[in-house]
């Protein structure tokens, strides 16, 4: 099993140009989630989404739209990037009554 | 609202014991949970525990749960050099799905 894989592994963008960030997981997970980690910052969740067909935000969802394309897949969409974006993105899944989240390796996004 | 608290920093000897702790502020937390991270890498789940229990244990690890005190520690007995990483302590408020709430993590550096 690959668990949670995420794609790119890096990404350089310029300021206003759009990206999107890509997350699958082959567990039958029903709940997946993108974080950002910021050093000093810790893990902050931008979106998640419960189940297929449903996604909320999370604490830090400006500047940022999510699609939960099927049960295995959610993406994350920068419409118009903005240096305050540079980040590492997580993607994580989880499915279980214990609700542990298994997590991607990340993508290292720099908006110059 | 929640916060979870570490301390940022720890340095210990390999063969030593280690000790890393965390403290919560809601006591409607049902899981907490253990994350491990290497440099460039993702998070990965070393344990949890369920917050009607006080302690559980996995090989080298010991999970000390004080609910009274909302206080959470991860003992790794005789710490290796590769145990050195970022340790992240994190909550969840209910079984099924809920979203988790992290701490900033506790550096962890084992010295040979």
């Amino acid at each position: 099993n690959a668990g949670v894989t995420q794609t790119p592994k890096f990404q350089v963008l310029k300021t206003g140009q759009s990206m999107t960030l890509q997350c699958a997981q082959d567990m039958n997970h029903n709940s997946m989630y993108w974080y950002r980690q910021d050093p000093g910052m810790g893990l902050r969740l931008i979106y998640y989404s419960a189940s297929e067909g449903t996604t909320d935000k999370g604490e830090v969802p400006n500047g940022y739209n999510v699609s939960r394309l099927n049960k295995r897949e959610f993406s994350l969409r920068l419409e118009s990037a903005a240096p305050s974006q540079t980040s590492v993105y997580f993607c994580a899944s989880s499915g279980l009554a214990a609700n542990e989240q298994y997590f991607g390796p990340g993508t290292r996004l720099t908006v110059t | 609202g929640e916060d979870v608290e570490q301390s940022l920093f720890l340095s210990v000897r390999e063969g030593d014991s280690s000790v890393i702790n965390c403290t919560y502020t809601d006591s409607s937390s049902t899981y907490l949970y253990w994350y491990k991270q290497e440099p460039g890498a993702g998070l990965q789940l070393l344990t949890y525990i369920f917050s009607n229990m006080d302690m559980k244990q996995d090989q080298r690890l010991t999970v000390l749960l004080n609910k009274k005190d909302k206080h959470l520690s991860l003992r790794i007995a005789d710490t290796q050099t590769g145990d050195s990483a970022i340790y992240f302590c994190a909550e969840s408020m209910f079984s099924g799905y809920s979203t988790l709430t992290f701490g900033k993590g506790t550096m962890l550096l084992v010295s040979p």
